[in-house]
Formats: structure tokens, C-alpha cells, sequence
């Protein structure tokens, strides 16, 4: 089946700062990728998804990029606020397959020093 | 849009007692996923449905869980007899899969204790 890995698994920047998360695939089917930010007690809500007919995906502050060759992801937050700490997630499934269940990595605690 | 719905959002429990756990979907989504979180292994699959039938049971750990979706708004998991390892947060999500695009969106969970 997938397997996921993440990296760092915890990650601590200065506020205006930029924060890069890593994670790596090992299912070659897989061809959804999201990322999902999780606050203390909340649940995962996504914050950016790409597919694997792009490279790259721009949101505002957040961008992910994807290199189906090396099977990577990665998930980069400009400008860090205070508000982003919180745990990402980033996961993989392939739902043109229909392995639709998502494998998630084991998530990076992400802390934005004011 | 109310968003996925569980309940209870918080269970204590004896060890050997029977808990259920309950989701309603997004209206309109066919697809349910129950996964578990756990300090020890994150996030994981149990089960998911599509169009109320299970496709994928993998992730259930033994028959001590089970799960059903009698209909598109309302699905069960069920653990009997219930065990201290079992502790962790339920999650619901509910998705459908439409133009590319496959979001799943999260219920608030159920956080359970098993003492």
C-alpha cells in the first residue's frame, strides 16, 4: 500500500519568515495530493490540494509544488504569522484508481515565534 | 451548509462496554471515510463508503469494530467490546468526487476514552 513520510517533524520559525514541509510517496498511482492544517483540539481542514497533472499551485501565502519523478510534495508558507502554528498534514490517494482513502503523513508542528 | 455532523464529541467509557459513534455527511456527498487519530499512529483509514457501500475495510483493526451506512446521511462505527487501546479521536469526512477534484472535509470528531 502508500506510505507516506513527512518531514520535519516539528519546525520553528520567526514571524515574516518562510516554512518548507516535506513529504515523499511511495505509490506511483497516487495522483491527489492535499494539506491539511490542524489546530490544537480542531479537526483537519485542507488548506491546498494539487493534482499530479500539475507542478505547482499558488494560494496567497501558500504554495505546494509536486515532482512526480522523485515522488515529492512539498508545502511552502510565506510571510509566517503567529496564526499559522498549528500541525500539517500532507497525504496522498489515488482517486482516479479508486484508492480514494487518503494516507497521511505523520504531520510537522509547525510554531511561529511573534 | 451545516458540514459533517458526529456525536457524540466526546465519550468516556469501560473498558468491555459497547460504543457507537455516528456521522452525517455533507448532503450531496457520497462518499464517507472514518479514520483514527492516535498520538502513537497519526492518522489512519479505517473505513470509507461509496454510495453507502464499503469499498475499503483494510484499516478496521479486528472484528471488534464494525460500520455501517443504512443510507447517504447517516453512518455507525461500532466497537464491541470496547478496550483502553482503542482511546483516540474519531474522525468523519465526506466527499464527492466531481471534475477533478476529490476534497475530503472533516467532521469535528468524536474523542473517546476507554478506561
Amino acid at each position: 500500500g502508500e506510505n507516506v513520510e513527512q518531514h520535519p517533524s516539528t519546525l520553528s520559525v520567526q514571524e515574516g519568515d518562510s516554512a518548507v514541509i516535506k513529504c515523499t510517496y511511495s505509490d506511483s498511482a497516487s495522483n491527489y495530493f492535499p494539506w491539511y492544517k490542524q489546530e490544537l483540539g480542531k479537526r483537519p481542514q485542507l488548506i491546498i490540494d494539487i493534482r499530479s497533472n500539475v507542478g505547482e499551485k499558488k494560494d496567497q501565502r501558500i504554495a505546494v509544488t509536486l515532482n512526480k519523478t522523485a515522488k515529492h510534495f512539498s508545502l511552502h508558507i510565506t510571510e509566517t504569522q503567529p496564526e499559522d502554528s498549528a500541525v500539517y498534514f500532507c497525504a496522498a490517494s489515488a482517486m482516479d484508481t479508486g484508492r480514494r482513502a487518503l494516507t497521511f503523513g505523520s504531520g510537522t508542528r509547525l510554531q511561529v515565534q511573534p | 451548509d451545516a458540514g459533517v455532523i458526529q456525536s457524540p464529541r466526546h465519550e468516556v467509557t469501560e473498558m468491555g462496554q459497547e460504543v457507537t459513534l455516528r456521522c452525517k455527511p455533507i448532503s450531496g456527498h457520497n462518499s464517507l471515510f472514518w479514520y483514527r487519530q492516535t498520538m502513537m499512529r497519526g492518522l489512519e483509514l479505517l473505513i470509507y463508503f461509496n454510495n453507502n457501500v464499503p469499498i475499503d475495510d483494510s484499516g478496521m483493526p479486528e472484528d471488534r469494530f464494525s460500520a455501517k451506512m443504512p443510507n447517504a446521511s447517516f453512518s455507525t462505527l461500532k466497537i464491541q467490546p470496547s478496550e483502553p487501546r482503542d482511546s483516540a479521536v474519531y474522525f468523519c469526512a465526506s466527499s464527492l468526487k466531481t471534475g477533478g477534484k476529490d476534497t475530503q472535509y472533516f467532521g469535528p470528531g468524536t474523542r473517546l476514552t476507554v478506561l
